[in-house]
């Protein structure tokens, strides 16, 4: 079975530029999950998709950070415009149904640098 | 407000003996608790998980121990074994806050250095 998988891989903009990350779930994952991990700290939740709704984004700077995860699978994760902070790996992960306490299975996750 | 704590950064064992990596937690909402091993450069991959319901889960060399009343919990690797050094993050959900949210409260990890 497939695992997550995530492009591209690296990424390095300048501040203030646009930049935008794809995930592709497990095959037959409802629910899709992006998280930021900042150099020393765990991962921390942006956005949670179940199938293409969201059900929770109460972490992420909606000023600046947008996801769509549109026909339920794929998904999109955009930063418009990048600050400098915003340097970190963007993981993503999925999990088979929609009830509570699922494992969650992550991507490579996308190294961003913000110059 | 750090609702999951790893105190401990990192943590050197000689190999065949016994790893023990310890996390609290601070939110009585949290249920789930699972562990994930980390190389550089890869994404968190799962090792095992315990339900607030048990005290105790064992996967092979892996076994997790959950103290509710402590807010505790650890993971026991034995006998550790020289693949076994990574990053290890301690992870927590409340599964039923609603509307199926479920996303992870991570800790920040810690370094496990397995020696010959």
């Amino acid at each position: 079975e497939a695992g997550v998988a995530q492009s591209p891989r690296y990424k390095i903009i300048e501040k203030r530029q646009s930049v935008a990350f794809w995930c592709n779930p497990i095959s037959g994952h409802a629910t899709l999950y992006w998280y930021q991990q900042i150099l020393g700290q765990g991962p921390k939740l942006l956005i949670q998709f179940q199938n293409n709704g969201v059900v929770d984004d109460s972490q992420l700077p909606k000023d600046r950070f947008s996801a769509e995860r549109l026909k339920g699978v794929d998904s999109t994760l955009k930063i418009q415009p990048a600050k400098l902070e915003d340097s970190a790996v963007y993981l993503c992960a999925s999990s088979h149904g929609t009830s509570g306490g699922k494992t969650q299975y992550f991507g490579p996750g996308t190294r961003l640098l913000v110059l | 407000d750090q609702q999951v704590k790893q105190n401990s950064p990192s943590l050197s064992v000689q190999e065949g003996r016994i790893s023990i990596l310890n996390c609290d937690y601070t939110n009585s909402m949290f249920d789930y608790f699972l562990w994930y091993k980390k190389y550089p450069a890869e994404g968190p991959t799962f090792l095992i998980s315990i339900s607030s319901i048990k005290d105790k889960n064992e996967d092979g060399r892996f076994t997790v121990f959950l103290n509710k009343s402590a807010k505790h919990l650890s993971l026991h690797i034995v006998p550790s074994q020289p693949g076994d050094s990574a990053v290890y993050f301690c992870a927590a959900s409340a599964r039923y806050s609603g509307g199926g949210a479920d996303g992870l409260t991570f800790g920040k990890g810690t370094h496990l250095i397995i020696q010959p």
